[in-house]
């Protein structure tokens, strides 16, 4: 049973526009939500994380937005660049239940 | 950021084998690792959480006999999967938690790059 679900497996996007990367869950009770970067033969990476006592956190390019009552969050990138181009994992609680990750590929 | 390495990247082996999987902390003293899995298409699952100097601890469905998990020294736990078979093939991934870090344990939490098994 799926209880972070990311629907997207890519996306495709032009250098310069915004990238969306959207994520659902299914459990009301996650308090907690982190998005990962993964690039090709590499770890995840750690990119920006959200408490739900907020709807908004920012840092930088890459913004987070959580929904509590859709139970969705998504990940904005703008300017979207080429080096933004990997695949991207949401998660959720400190436990790290993760989504199944969309990739995105940024063009020039 | 901090720097855990996995050593082999892939492994091919025959059904029966067992397979050792290696995962490091380069730079930091980890007194808790954690080992996920991921099956295609599917996401990264939590496996184990492997604590220096004591048993580990098993998430529901994960046969603790099958995945040993030893983390014996500060920068080094290794996952042995015994007597593998076919369904055991897929893609085994480390992480490490850096005691020095800022911020929530999943955000100092580093990933090595990765296992991918495959078994014959």
């Amino acid at each position: 049973d799926q209880q972070v679900k990311q629907n997207s497996p890519s996306l495709s996007v032009q250098e310069g526009r915004i990238s969306i990367l959207n994520c659902d869950y299914t459990n009301s009770m996650f308090d907690y939500f982190l998005w990962y970067k993964k690039y090709p033969a590499e770890g995840p990476t750690f990119l920006i994380s959200i408490s739900s006592i907020k709807d908004k956190n920012e840092d930088g390019r890459f913004t987070v937005f959580l929904n509590k009552s859709a139970k969705h969050l998504s990940l904005h990138i703008v300017p979207s660049q080429p080096g933004d181009s990997a695949v991207y994992f949401c998660a959720a609680t400190d436990k790290l239940i993760f989504g199944t990750g969309t990739r995105l590929q940024v063009f020039p | 950021g901090a720097v855990v390495s996995q050593h082999p990247s892939w492994v091919i082996c025959k059904s029966g084998t067992s397979v050792k999987i290696e995962c490091r902390s380069l730079d930091f003293q980890a007194t808790t690792m954690f080992w996920y899995r991921q099956f295609p298409k599917q996401s990264l699952m939590l496996m184990a959480t492997s604590n220096e100097g004591s048993k580990a601890t098993y998430e529901q469905g994960v046969e603790k006999d099958k995945f040993l998990i030893n983390h014996a020294s500060l920068t080094l736990s290794t996952l042995t999967v015994t007597s593998a078979h076919p369904e055991d093939s897929s893609f085994y991934i480390c992480s490490a938690r850096d005691p020095r870090g800022v911020g929530s344990s999943a955000e100092t939490q580093y990933f090595g790059p990765g296992t991918r098994l495959l078994v014959l």
